[in-house]
């Protein structure tokens, strides 16, 4: 079975201060790990993606994740918080041999304070 | 259109009704997803479409839930003698194929509130 554990379900950062956002997962196969993105009154949007290549995955708007099979992580980090990355950010599995079959985690609310 | 488009974007019924959401995916995409987001939840599968056929039903609650494809494009998810439990987000995906790499594009959903 697979799963995905978000340990938080807000986080509240300063503009320009670091962002982490920390995930945990669960997998009886090598894991496929996403974060999606999810903005107010708009579709939930691929942030990034680990697909067994490197292990530190590089997304957009500077946005980053680092899997780390060892404690079974794939924290979102950021290094400068920007106004605009308030959101629901959500860890995702994706069930062995079924990319499509999705198994999203309950989210984390990012707020950004100025 | 460039995205995926879902109608309508809110819809309100009462309990018992019956309730069609409309997904109309990217143009081209054969594979086509439903997920559905309760309030304050991740969004959980409902049921995948490769062409007209659905090919993974697993996720629908239970037989008053059904969707369809007819002609391999547009999808309508379809829910009898609705419950209050049913109020939530309805989510459409597409991908160009079936993938195996997790990238779906999602469309900004309907909301279904049952009273």
């Amino acid at each position: 079975a697979q799963s995905v554990t978000q340990l938080d379900s807000h986080v509240s950062v300063s503009e320009g201060t670091p962002v982490l956002l920390r995930c945990n997962y669960s997998s009886s196969y090598s894991p496929s790990l996403f974060w999606y993105v999810q903005h107010p009154n708009k579709g939930l949007q691929l942030l990034l993606k680990y697909t067994s290549a490197a292990t530190l995955v590089k997304g957009i708007n500077g946005f980053e994740a680092e899997f780390k099979k060892s404690e079974t992580s794939f924290h979102l980090t950021k290094p400068s918080a920007h106004m605009s990355d308030a959101a629901e950010y959500f860890c995702v599995v994706s069930r062995y041999n079924q990319g499509g079959k999705l198994i999203f985690g309950q989210g984390t609310e990012l707020s950004v304070k100025p | 259109g460039a995205g995926v488009s879902q109608t309508p974007s809110n819809k309100v019924t009462e309990k018992g009704k019956y309730v069609e959401l409309r997904c109309d995916p990217i143009s081209g995409h054969t594979a086509l997803y439903w997920y559905r987001q309760s309030l304050g939840q991740g969004p959980e599968f409902l049921i995948y479409f490769q062409g007209t056929g659905a090919a993974d039903d697993s996720g629908l609650p239970n037989d008053r839930f059904f969707a369809v494809r007819p002609e391999g494009s547009v999808s309508t998810l379809k829910i009898q003698r609705t419950e209050r439990g049913d109020s939530a987000v309805y989510l459409c995906a597409s991908s160009p194929r079936a993938t195996n790499t997790g990238e779906l594009f999602f469309g900004e959903g309907s909301r279904l509130t049952v009273l």
